[in-house]
């Protein structure tokens, strides 16, 4: 079946480092992928998303690469900031599927300090 | 983007009891909303997708008469958690798809469940 694998944190950077959080699916089908953002108190957040092999979802300074041949989308930031602290899900959705449900990683909390 | 609202945000209570949580989208119609379940540490696991105007589909392992699911409008799902137990308390989230279009989701920001 479909299934989504993100690294575990958390991950503790200071301000203005280099983010990398890894992300690699299973799934039958060609899936959508996206980076979801779940700020503290709050619902999750859409925070990038692609659609088909070699596409590359960006917003706020995050970006993300479709790669069908290493399954995998992992979302990089060159310069974290202190509000970027978060927990960040990453997810697929199968167009095929009859529903489009999302099928969601664990989850990586971020903590940026300053 | 459009808006989800879920109420309560955080609720208490006593073993027995029922429970309901609403979901509403406030500014679109949802024909399909989904229902998540979170555990400390855990990702998000989807319970049952709810169709306006029909009955909810449930993932493998969810009781449907313990996890009661209407959608009874464009805008509004609820989930009643029936005669709730200790082992019911998590994070309950719903989003919402916007009728239209495939691919995009608006979540809810969640409801704390306590049972004591």
């Amino acid at each position: 079946g479909n299934s989504v694998t993100q690294m575990e944190g958390p991950v503790t950077l200071s301000e203005e480092a280099f983010l990398t959080i890894n992300c690699t699916y299973t799934a039958t089908g060609y899936p959508s992928l996206f980076w979801y953002v779940q700020y503290p108190g709050e619902g999750l957040q859409l925070l990038l998303k692609a659609t088909k092999a070699d596409d590359k979802g960006s917003n706020k300074g995050f970006e993300a690469t479709y790669r069908k041949e290493t399954t995998s989308f992992h979302l990089e930031k060159g310069s974290v900031q202190v509000s970027d602290s978060a927990v960040y899900f990453c997810a697929l959705s199968d167009p095929l599927g009859a529903t489009n449900k999302l099928i969601f990683g664990t989850g990586t909390l971020l903590a940026v300090q300053p | 983007g459009a808006v989800v609202s879920q109420h309560p945000s955080w609720v208490i209570c006593k073993s027995g009891t029922s429970v309901k949580i609403e979901c509403r989208s406030l500014d679109f119609q949802a024909t399909t909303m989904f229902w998540y379940r979170q555990f400390p540490k855990q990702s998000l696991m989807l319970m049952a997708t709810s169709n306006e105007g029909s009955k909810a589909t449930y993932e493998q392992g969810v009781e449907k008469d313990k996890f009661l699911i209407n959608h009874a409008s464009l805008t509004l799902s609820t989930l009643t958690v029936t005669s709730a137990h200790p082992e019911d308390s998590s994070f309950y989230i719903c989003s919402a798809r916007v009728q239209g279009l495939s691919t995009e989701a608006f979540f809810g920001q969640g409801t704390r469940l306590t049972v004591v």
